[in-house]
């Protein structure tokens, strides 16, 4: 199982650019990288997948260098509503219920 | 689309008594999970099923049950509730193929047990 570790907390201001890298050393070929955000008392809710190089949405950014033993999780110009807890989890679509949900980071945005 | 719906939010139990989380998905997902969560923890795996008929446990299976006798309905029970129950459940569903990693989320049920 590719277990992943990321920062437990994270503070920035609000209009700043947010990036939170993830380390997954024993991440397999078949694995994809996924991040979820959190708010408090709510389910975690999907952001972005990628497998490798760059994968961008409306929300995010997500960069995986070319090992794949990492990955970058990039909020552009975070609001004070980006306050939340984001996880990154990896693992093979065939077995997602072996997915780790680690501690996450606690990203606070100051106004 | 609901997407997935939980029922109920909230409940508090006595130690013993024993109930059930009711799961809903309208997304025609095969796969549906039940995870809890501690304060300040991330989520832990009880139980998942990969379609109606089949379910298996996950990390954390001990004092519930589950079963899945369709594919939208995914209910936990909860037998002789314990105080180490006392959590946050979250119900998901997902799509087979390189889709199963994105989970949707229910907005969760608060259990308390005294």
């Amino acid at each position: 199982l590719a277990k992943t570790t990321q920062p437990i907390s994270m503070d920035s201001y609000e209009g700043q650019e947010v990036n939170i890298t993830c380390s997954h050393n024993n991440i397999a070929t078949n694995d994809y990288i996924t991040w979820y955000q959190q708010f408090p008392s709510q389910g975690p809710r999907f952001i972005i997948q990628g497998y490798k190089t760059k994968v961008t949405n409306e929300v995010a950014s997500l960069f995986i260098p070319a090992d794949r033993k990492s990955s970058t999780l990039s909020l552009p110009r975070v609001s004070l509503s980006d306050t939340a807890v984001y996880y990154c989890l990896v693992g093979d679509a065939g077995n997602n219920r072996k997915l780790i949900w680690g501690l996450g980071t606690s990203l606070a945005v100051n106004p | 689309n609901a997407g997935v719906t939980q029922t109920p939010k909230f409940r508090i139990l006595k130690i013993g008594q024993s109930m059930t989380l009711q799961c809903a998905q309208d997304m025609n997902h095969n796969y549906m999970y039940w995870y809890r969560q501690d304060p300040g923890m991330g989520l832990k795996l009880i139980y998942y099923s990969v379609g109606a008929g089949i379910t298996d446990k996950g990390e954390v299976p001990n004092g519930y049950n589950v079963s899945r006798s369709t594919t939208e309905d995914f209910p936990l029970r909860l037998e002789l509730a314990a105080p180490s129950q006392t959590s946050v459940y979250f119900c998901a569903s997902s799509r087979v193929g390189a889709g199963a990693n994105v989970l949707t989320f229910g907005a969760g049920s608060r259990l308390t047990v005294l």
